[in-house]
């Protein structure tokens, strides 16, 4: 096991586009978490999966943004109508157990023209 | 919700020195856990060390250890005999026992001078 992997690493778009990114969980990790992460600041939840359900949403999440986790493995997470807002990196991270370590991915970096 | 606070944008550190990270936390929970991440420049977010709120003992990892002050919510890091390598942004985080939501201190980036 490789650890926790997303694509893209970059992505650069114009405002008003739509973006998709992915998150490979580790593969025995039942939780998956998005955290949006801006310059200078920690990371800030997004969203939050166990399996398959969606279980908590931050108030950060506009309805631009949609995350799914079909069948429990992988998650994608999309932007519509881009804003230069939200220009950041996008982070991804799993855990499984009690104790609930995450383990997080290299994240994808957002750039919004 | 619960905040994490990390007072110190910047620090440094002589190479071999001993440094401390400080992170305080605002919860009315009793049952929680504390983290500290580093995150190296480009490289992704890895855990350093974990403490459970309950356990009184404070938490040790190799050269990386906590002083847990659990009155005081206070969480800081100790970081032994330091090495080029620590040199990273390192993140307090809290999570309740109740929830799944961690939440990330603003970090503080450690410089280690050789």
């Amino acid at each position: 096991d490789t650890g926790v992997s997303q694509d893209p690493r970059h992505k650069i778009t114009k405002r008003g586009q739509n973006v998709t990114f992915r998150c490979d969980p580790i593969s025995e990790h039942n939780r998956l978490y998005w955290y949006r992460q801006t310059l200078g600041q920690g990371p800030e939840f997004l969203t939050y999966f166990q399996n398959e359900a969606q279980l908590e949403k931050s108030r950060l999440l506009s309805d631009r943004f949609s995350a799914e986790r079909p069948k429990g493995s992988f998650s994608t997470l999309e932007i519509q109508r881009t804003e230069q807002g939200d220009s950041a990196m996008y982070l991804c991270a799993s855990g499984a157990g009690l104790w609930e370590t995450q383990y997080f991915g290299p994240g994808t970096r957002l750039l919004v023209l | 919700a619960q905040t994490v606070t990390q007072s110190q944008p910047e620090m440094s550190v002589q190479e071999a020195e001993t440094v401390t990270l400080s992170c305080t936390y605002d919860t009315s929970e009793s049952d929680y856990y504390l983290f500290w991440y580093k995150q190296p420049p480009s490289r992704q977010m890895i855990l350093v060390i974990r403490q459970e709120a309950y356990k009184q003992q404070n938490a040790t990892e190799n050269r990386f250890s906590v002083n847990f002050q659990k009155a005081a919510k206070s969480f800081s890091l100790k970081i032994s005999d330091s090495q080029l390598g620590d040199a990273a942004m390192y993140f307090c985080a809290y999570r309740s026992g109740t929830g799944n939501q961690f939440y990330f201190g603003t970090g503080t980036s450690l410089t280690v001078i050789p």
